[in-house]
């Protein structure tokens, strides 16, 4: 089965602060992609970051950045310098080939 | 900066009854997607389209599900007769090719089953 797995439905973080929300997935694939993608609330998902499961080196976007595990099934978002704008749920998501396998969401607040 | 446009944003229907939501997505896009949402849990896929047919669905997405791309922009989701656990954030996707590239996300419709 292929699942994903966020194990903290809440986070929170002080502004201009850092924070990592967790991720795992289940997989018998070797190729394959992974994302986090952000849902302000009311809107739509848009893409924070990508990884290629080929590449070793881990994706960097701004104040975003991931620590991919291979072995361990791990993929984990970093947000450094945290802004009000961060707050949101964030969602972990897998794709082998076609179609998104997404986990439950973290969702992200930030204290003034 | 062009996007996936989705209406209605909110649709309220009576068990029993049929629904069509509408996708508008990005235009040189060549594939697309439906996916839900129930509240407070996870996105899930539905279907995939590509080249006028589906090329991957969902164990969710069955007989009482049906996608369509009409004409050259819109693509709808049709649910045959809705039931109440049907009551979730339904999203639409595209894609301009079927690779790792990032698939664009409409705002969603949100449909309410009674």
């Amino acid at each position: 089965a292929q699942t994903v797995t966020q194990s903290q439905p809440e986070m929170s973080v002080q502004e201009a602060e850092t924070v990592t929300l967790s991720c795992t997935y289940d997989t018998s694939e070797s190729d394959y992609y992974l994302f986090w993608y952000k849902q302000p609330p009311s809107r739509q998902m848009i893409l924070v970051i990508r990884q290629e499961a080929y590449k070793q080196q881990n994706a960097t976007e701004n104040r975003f950045s991931v620590n991919f595990q291979k072995a361990a099934k791990s993929f984990s978002l970093k947000i450094s310098d945290s802004q009000l704008g961060d707050a949101a749920m964030y969602f972990c998501a897998y794709r082998p080939r076609n179609q998104f396998y997404f986990g439950t969401g973290t969702s992200l607040t930030v204290i003034p | 900066e062009p996007e996936v446009t989705q209406t209605p944003s909110h649709q309220v229907t009576q068990m029993g009854q049929e629904v069509i939501l509408r996708c508008v997505p990005i235009s040189n896009h060549l594939y697309f997607y439906w996916y839900r949402q129930i509240l407070g849990q996870k996105v899930e896929f539905l279907v995939s389209f590509y080249n006028n047919e589906i090329s991957e669905k969902s164990e969710i997405f069955d007989d009482q599900f049906s996608v369509e791309r009409p004409d050259g922009s819109n693509f709808t989701l049709k649910i045959r007769s809705t039931k109440l656990e049907d009551s979730a954030m339904y999203f639409c996707a595209s894609e301009v090719d079927g690779s790792s590239y990032e698939q664009y996300f409409g705002p969603g419709t949100r449909l309410t089953v009674t």
